[in-house]
């Protein structure tokens, strides 16, 4: 069975910071991995996936995400934290039984100092 | 082009009462999702529409909750009677295939008093 675990439900950066939001998976085939975030009073959007490919994975807003299987991580970075980033992350893997469904983190809320 | 709508955005309502929620899906996709985030924990899946039809239901806590998809296009999500427990932020998500990133809706808060 898959399931992700994200590490801190709480971090907080100052603004220009580096930005590190920490993911791991458990996947017994091939993981699709994906991060969302949620701004205050809006819906999930997703940041970026990975499917295979690459394994540096470029999303919007500056974000990135290295898959790395031997440490089946999924970590979530920016090089500088923006006031805007302030937000709630949450990482998932696309899970298969009997149709295809994301199994989700906790999620980890970014405070983004000034 | 517009996005997942649900509404409401919120809802209160006291124990014992019905409560219905509406997503309106991008339109074109056939696949509809529900999940829902109880407070402080992940967010969890609840059920997988292909047009019409439930493809997936399992995630569905118990008898307590409906789920609809009138002619494969919007979804209503039936909460009777609701209990404390359900309450929570309701998410619906849409996309054309069924496994490559979804687009989600903003959420219904709902919170049974």
């Amino acid at each position: 069975a898959q399931s992700v675990t994200q590490l801190g439900s709480h971090v907080s950066v100052s603004e220009g910071a580096l930005v590190l939001l920490r993911c791991n998976y458990s996947s017994s085939v091939p993981p699709y991995l994906f991060w969302y975030v949620q701004y205050p009073n809006q819906g999930l959007q997703l940041l970026l996936k990975y499917t295979s490919a690459a394994t540096l994975v470029k999303g919007i807003n500056g974000f990135e995400a290295e898959f790395k299987k031997s440490e089946t991580s999924f970590h979530l970075t920016k090089p500088s934290a923006h006031m805007s980033d302030a937000a709630e992350y949450f990482c998932a893997v696309r899970a298969f039984s009997g149709t295809y469904k994301y199994i989700f983190g906790t999620g980890t809320r970014l405070k983004v100092l000034a | 082009e517009a996005g997942v709508t649900q509404f409401p955005s919120h809802s209160v309502i006291e124990k014992g009462q019905t409560v219905t929620l509406r997503c309106d899906p991008i339109s074109g996709h056939d696949n509809l999702y529900w999940y829902r985030r109880v407070m402080g924990k992940e967010i969890k899946f609840l059920l997988h529409f292909v047009k019409e039809s439930k493809q997936d239901e399992s995630g569905m806590p118990n008898n307590r909750f409906l789920a609809e998809r009138t002619g494969g296009t919007y979804s209503t999500l039936k909460v009777q009677p609701a209990e404390l427990e359900d309450s929570g932020v309701y998410f619906c998500a849409s996309s054309q295939d069924s496994g490559n990133g979804y687009t989600f809706g903003s959420g219904t808060r709902l919170t049974v008093v």
